[in-house]
């Protein structure tokens, strides 16, 4: 249950797009179909952003998107905002019918 | 309105055990999976434990197997952690999270505001 490997950090400035990666294993990210992006802010519990790999939850900004390749997923913020920065955390249900988040990445709006 | 709110936590010698509750309000309980997950301080978050909506199937993370046992209540609309032979790692803020189908507990759409959990001698 290794967690899956995200960058630490990502930067833009307001208005630009930034991507986070996520790499897991056949058997987690390539394997599944729950995979997940979660936002936090500082001293907030976690909130759901992407599922099932593209899904957007009802009330979340069209501006984050998200796509899988193979044993990577990845998170698009675009038209990036001050309300944006945050940590982020992906997901994913493993073969072993657990889950696995990954170390997280700080966005830093400049 | 979907509530989650947990209790249970504290101050804990090494050895010893917790009992985590997480108390649900406004949706159907025994319909979803629930989970566990926590955060230790400045760190990521970090999947525990997951039960089904009927209780009958429990997950664990392989750093808590054997030590901490996943249950709930339906009829009381709770979840539990019973942690057991607790260790210094074992620190962190403890989440309790709705899974948003009922297949699976795999995607959270709600989270606690969590219950802190500290080892310490």
């Amino acid at each position: 249950q290794s967690a899956l490997t995200q960058p630490a950090s990502v930067s833009g400035s307001p208005g630009q797009s930034i991507t986070i990666s996520c790499t897991g294993t056949s058997s987690d990210v390539g394997g599944s179909k729950y995979v997940s992006w979660y936002q936090q802010h500082p001293g907030k519990g976690p909130k759901l952003m992407i599922y099932d790999v593209t899904y957007r939850p009802p009330g979340v900004s069209n501006r984050f998107s998200a796509s899988k390749s193979g044993n990577t997923a990845s998170l698009t913020i675009s038209g990036l905002q001050a309300e944006d920065e945050a940590d982020y955390y992906c997901s994913a249900y493993t073969s072993s019918s657990t889950l696995v988040f990954g170390g997280g990445t700080k966005v830093t709006v400049l | 309105e979907v509530q989650l709110v947990e209790s249970g936590g504290g101050v804990v010698e090494p050895g010893g055990s917790l009992r985590l509750s997480c108390a649900a309000s406004g949706f159907t309980f025994s319909d979803y999976a629930m989970a566990w997950v926590r955060q230790a301080p400045g760190k990521g978050l970090e999947w525990v434990s997951a039960i089904l909506g009927s209780g009958s199937n429990t997950y664990y993370a392989d750093s808590v197997k054997g030590r901490f046992t996943i249950s709930r209540d339906n009829s009381r609309n709770t979840v539990f952690l019973q942690m057991n032979s607790l260790r210094a790692e074992d620190t962190a803020l403890y989440y309790c999270a709705k899974d948003h189908g009922i297949l699976v507990a795999a995607t959270f759409n709600y989270w606690g505001q969590g219950t802190l959990v500290t080892v310490s001698s």
